[in-house]
């Protein structure tokens, strides 16, 4: 399909490892966003990219979490040194335009991180 | 206390029954207001979107905002069993190019009971 893909969509951590988590937004956006959905819990956001630039990483948690998108096209959010902590839905987000109201931003499917 | 305040149920209701659903929000420079269904396992979706204070209605979902309560709520009628879902609220503000990043409530986890 043409929506927002995510890889992988499942994956389980031991506690110390680190993991690469993959966002291939839909053909042409310029934004793209993360979120981190924790269990019971509603989407927080962690950074945000229009095109190459990241403009606003004021969301992501520790040094730990690390974002790029080196084409302005596919993005990976690294996580360095999984903790119990970090179990939780990584939604990626993209969108057409640099100015986003909300009403333009289509999400992906998730993935979905376990540290054990 | 957080920016987004919703009930997280959960909410049970029979079919063909109203539902509403609502949040409330700390921050009054929120100027957009959506609604987000999310079924278990999949991303949210965009239900309803609202610019500033009024009412909107598409089909059976009927999204309310009022601005000076800092309250907004979504109604859907005629539930069906499709309709179980988590219903997230999300907000943001107008930066005008900044980073307009959405702000949600926890989600309400809405059963629709045939």
């Amino acid at each position: 399909g043409a929506g927002v893909s995510q890889s992988p969509r499942y994956k389980v951590a031991k506690r110390g490892q680190d993991v690469a988590l993959r966002c291939d937004p839909i053909s042409g956006h310029v934004s793209l966003f993360w979120y981190q959905q924790a269990l019971g819990q509603g989407p927080e956001f962690l950074t945000y990219f229009q095109n190459e630039a990241q403009l606003d990483k004021s969301g992501l948690p520790s040094d730990r979490f690390f974002a790029e998108r080196p084409e302005g096209s596919v993005s990976t959010l690294k996580i360095q040194r999984t903790q119990q902590e970090d179990s939780a839905v990584y939604l990626c987000a993209s969108s057409p335009w640099d100015s986003v109201s909300g009403n333009t931003i289509y999400f992906g499917e998730g993935s979905w991180l376990t540290v054990v | 206390q957080k920016e987004v305040e919703q009930d997280p149920g959960p909410l049970s209701v029979p079919e063909g029954a109203i539902v509403s659903l609502n949040c409330t929000y700390s921050n009054s420079a929120f100027q957009y207001f959506m609604w987000y269904r999310q079924y278990s396992r999949k991303g949210p979706e965009l239900l309803m979107y609202t610019y500033s204070s009024g009412n909107k209605e598409d089909g059976r979902f009927t999204a309310q905002v009022d601005k000076s309560s800092k309250y907004i709520s979504l109604f859907i009628r005629d539930s069906q069993p499709s309709d179980s879902a988590t219903y997230l609220c999300a907000m943001s503000l107008n930066y005008g190019g900044a980073t307009n990043k959405l702000i949600f409530g926890t989600g309400t986890l809405l059963a629709v009971q045939p």
